[in-house]
């Protein structure tokens, strides 16, 4: 099992370009999750997935969207990246909002 | 305030010592998460409890519901452990709050 991947692993933007980050996870888990994590600041929740077809904002969702394509698939989009978005990005996924998560390996973005 | 302190923020000890950090919260919880980064940013979960202890291997976390406190120990440290050490708290809403982490480094 390959757990929770993510692509891309870096990237570099310029202001107002959009990209998609995905992640996928292979172990069967109703809930998905992005966060971003920033120097000195804890994780924080940008958006999540209880299950197949349904998303929520977290604490910071703006300037983001996302897509939870299939059971397997959540993606997220910056639609005109902006330096603020500057951050390493982790999804995560689990069984449920009880159980534990599971994290991606991170993608690094810098946005000029 | 944030919502999650951990301390100490930076922690150096010499192989083999007992390492303690600690994580108070403020609010009413479902659950705490401990969770390790290492240095190359992929981030693992430890332990989630939600009352009394659990011990992996040379790991042991506690959680004093009374107290809003938990710790997190580790017997016979070394220097595979240098890692980000994260408490997580999971409130009403099922939201993980994260604690800004404790940096541990372990010299041989």
């Amino acid at each position: 099992n390959a757990g929770v991947t993510q692509t891309p692993k870096f990237q570099v933007l310029k202001t107002g370009q959009s990209m998609t980050l995905q992640c996928a996870q292979d172990m069967n888990h109703n809930s998905m999750y992005w966060y971003r994590q920033d120097p000195g600041m804890g994780l924080r929740l940008i958006y999540y997935s209880a299950s197949e077809g349904t998303t929520d904002k977290g604490e910071v969702p703006n300037g983001y969207n996302v897509s939870r394509l299939n059971k397997r698939e959540f993606s997220l989009r910056l639609e005109s990246a902006a330096p603020s978005q500057t951050s390493v990005y982790f999804c995560a996924s689990s069984a449920g909002r009880v159980h534990e998560q599971f994290f991606g390996p991170g993608t690094r973005l810098t946005v000029l | 305030k944030n919502e999650v302190e951990q301390s100490p923020q930076n922690l150096t000890a010499q192989e083999g010592e007992f390492i303690t950090i600690n994580c108070s919260y403020s609010v009413g919880i479902s659950a705490l998460h401990w969770l390790q980064q290492h240095p190359g940013g992929g981030i693992v979960s430890l332990f989630m409890l939600s009352s009394g202890k659990k011990k992996h291997g040379r790991l042991i976390a506690t959680i004093n519901i009374q107290e809003k406190h938990s710790s997190l120990h580790i017997t016979a440290s070394h220097p595979r452990d240098s890692a980000v050490y994260i408490c997580a708290v999971k409130s009403g809403n099922e939201k993980l709050t994260f604690g800004t982490g404790t940096r541990l480094t372990i010299i041989p």
